[in-house]
């Protein structure tokens, strides 16, 4: 099966600082990728669709300068957390399309972000 | 927009015993349907999908999930579990013209001995 990294696993941070996530496809190309933020015994959240080379398009309600997402090549995109605050801290999941056709996603298997 | 409701937060079941995860959407357009499960320390992974025909779709381990279009359900059983299938799972749906997906809340399966 395809396979989709994350690092760091999890990150503890100050709050008003920045930290940015990989996610990366190992085994294969992905044009798509989504952000998912996901709160203790809640559901995932979409956050964002990460589209290669050009902007990421968000879902209503989150702040795109403050999530911001860059999608520079076919194997990563980046998630970064501008001046953090402690309710930013949250598990972040990244998913993507191997085969778009096929309707299934690869999930990585997400990094936790603690903002003291 | 699409939405997914898991009516069970928490599913206790002794091994060997058969299982069924309830799983409902409103969405006012044709829907894909999935349910994803989720292993301790790892991410999600696909299950089972229903994109079009037989209603009953199944997966490699022992799962299946039927497509109720009238009660808009997508229910998941399994009738006899394994220790090996604790795990959270998670019910989602997309729009059919649509990739991006709804997630449910989660059900949290535990099997014991």
């Amino acid at each position: 099966g395809a396979v989709v990294s994350q690092h760091p696993s999890w990150v503890i941070c100050k709050s008003g600082t920045s930290v940015k996530i990989e996610c990366r496809s190992l085994d294969f190309q992905a044009t798509t990728m989504f952000w998912y933020r996901q709160f203790p015994k809640q559901s995932l959240m979409l956050m964002a669709t990460s589209n290669e080379g050009s902007k990421a398009t968000y879902e209503q309600g989150v702040e795109k300068d403050k999530f911001l997402i860059n999608h520079a090549s076919l194997t990563l995109s980046t998630l970064t957390v501008t001046s953090a605050h402690p309710e930013d801290s949250s598990f972040y999941i990244c998913s993507a399309y191997r085969d778009r056709g096929s309707y299934e996603q690869y999930f990585g298997p997400g990094t936790r972000l603690t903002v003291t | 927009a699409q939405s997914v409701t898991q009516l069970d937060s928490q599913v206790p079941v002794f091994e060997e015993a058969p299982v069924e995860l309830r799983c409902n959407y409103s969405s006012s357009v044709s829907v894909y349907l999935f349910w994803y499960v989720q292993y301790p320390n790892q991410g999600l992974q696909l299950l089972l999908k229903y994109l079009s025909g037989s209603t009953l779709v199944e997966s490699i381990n022992g799962f299946e999930a039927e497509f109720n279009k009238s009660q808009t359900s997508f229910h998941l059983r399994k009738p006899s579990v394994h220790i090996s299938d604790t795990a959270e799972y998670f019910c989602a749906v997309s729009e059919s013209n649509d990739y991006k997906l709804s997630f449910g809340a989660g059900t949290t399966v535990t099997v014991r001995a």
